[in-house]
């Protein structure tokens, strides 16, 4: 069974530029995770889609990050313009229902750097 | 509201050793709990999980943890630590009832450093 996949691995921007992430789950999972990990800290939920919607978006800072899970598979996460904040490990993760006994199965990450 | 601690953010012991990792909960009711795994450059792998049942949880990888309501403690131990162990700890805590999401809030972590 092929694990969440994610891309790119790593990406270096400078501040006030735009970037993107994207993510795979595993396939016939129904809920879609994003996690952001500052250095030093455990993983933050970001976003959490069900299918196509969001559950779950209060700790998305969405003057300046936005997402979105078309068809209910992949997802797409941007942040514009990006501050030197953002830099992280951008995570995603996958569950088969989305409740709270699931396990969520995550993706290797995007290490963002902003300059 | 929920929270996660883990006392220790770094812990270093001998390869054959015993490891236990610490962690605290806050949480109104029984909570689901998780412990994961973060190899550098990899994402989160789950080491074991509990929701209901047994207090002592048996997971992957030789690993085991047991809940203590009474102290809100889910701690990780393991008897004899192999130098593949070296990573970072992650203890989670989810949501039952009507908040039942399956949303985690993660400790901190800790990052365990196995000497030869």
């Amino acid at each position: 069974e092929a694990g969440v996949a994610q891309s790119p691995r790593y990406k270096i921007i400078e501040k006030r530029q735009s970037v993107a992430f994207w993510c795979n789950p595993i396939s016939g999972h129904a809920t879609l995770y994003w996690y952001q990990q500052i250095l030093g800290q455990g993983p933050k939920l970001l976003i959490q889609f069900q299918n196509n919607g969001v559950v779950d978006d209060s700790q998305l800072p969405k003057d300046r990050f936005s997402a979105e899970r078309l068809k209910g598979v992949d997802s797409t996460l941007k942040i514009q313009p990006a501050k030197l904040e953002d830099s992280a490990v951008y995570l995603c993760a996958s569950s088969l229902r989305g409740v709270g006994a699931d396990t969520q199965y995550f993706g290797p990450g995007t290490r963002l750097t902003v300059l | 509201a929920q929270s996660v601690t883990q006392p220790d953010i770094h812990i270093t012991v001998s390869e054959g050793a015993s490891l236990e990792l610490r962690c605290n909960y806050s949480y109104g009711a029984t909570p689901y709990l998780f412990w994961y795994v973060q190899s550098p450059g990899q994402g989160l792998q789950l080491l074991l999980k509990y929701f209901s049942g047994d207090t002592l949880v048996q997971g992957i990888k030789g690993f085991e943890a047991e809940f203590k309501r009474s102290q809100s403690s889910f701690n990780l131990r393991k008897p004899s630590v192999h130098w593949s162990d070296a990573a970072e700890y992650f203890c989670a805590v989810g949501a039952h009832g009507s908040g039942n999401t399956g949303k985690l809030i993660f400790g901190q972590g800790t990052t365990l450093q196995v000497k030869p």
